[in-house]
């Protein structure tokens, strides 16, 4: 069993929808990644939070530590967010769930 | 541009071939990383260095070779491979190991 559980493995939305994407683990953790995966195979790290909640644009990241779980909110979604979304934790090592594939489309 | 190049993007191999991936960030950071990324698994983690030292192995079979000459590269040589060593192969850095990385476009890989 992974030690990062991501869900859901695959979605689709239309565009301007409310996107949630959710990620568990069983591990201790110093921080939490969300990272985004392009087609080309690009990874570009989107958040890393220990706790609370962050914003970025259309992108919000929330933790919480004592349920171990996270989860990325994408707001008016847009077909340019279509990209694979990555869980990462960290901790004494580096865990990583294996993505949530991402289609929005027009 | 994260800052983090990688070369070459594209390699093909031969299983008896001897090749090397080259990793380079002007970003200042202290940590670099090699990642395997095959189809349809999540990210491996196979090597950390941290101010030039190996801080992270994770059983990575002897054919992968890393090394760190300095802060700002990072090498991956490869002997010997085999067809399942084909993925994409991920650099990536920080300022210091756990914290947010920056990643390489990566080295498309394969092995015939």
């Amino acid at each position: 069993k992974n030690e990062v559980e991501q869900s859901p493995q695959n979605l689709t939305a239309q565009e301007g929808e409310f996107i949630t994407i959710n990620c568990s683990y069983s591990v201790g953790i110093s921080a939490l990644h969300w990272l985004q995966q392009h087609p080309g195979g690009g990874i570009v790290s989107l958040f890393m939070l220990s706790s609370g909640k962050k914003k970025h644009g259309r992108l919000i990241a929330t933790i919480n530590i004592q349920e171990k779980h996270s989860s990325l909110h994408i707001t008016a979604s847009h077909p340019r967010d279509s990209a694979v979304y990555i869980c990462a934790v960290s901790g004494d090592a580096l865990n990583f769930g294996k993505g949530t594939s991402l289609l929005v489309t027009p | 541009e994260t800052g983090v190049t990688q070369t070459p993007r594209h390699l093909v191999m031969g299983m008896t071939n001897k090749k090397s991936l080259k990793c380079e960030q002007h970003l200042g950071h202290n940590a670099m990383y090699w990642y395997k990324q095959s189809a349809k698994k999540p990210l491996e983690l196979m090597f950390v260095y941290s101010l030039e030292e190996r801080v992270e192995n994770n059983s990575v079979p002897s054919r992968f070779s890393p090394e760190c000459p300095n802060s700002s590269h990072l090498f991956l040589h490869l002997h010997t491979l085999q067809p399942e060593d084909s993925a994409l192969y991920l650099c990536a850095s920080s300022q210091v190991w756990g914290e947010t990385q920056y990643f390489g476009p990566g080295t498309r890989l394969l092995v015939l």
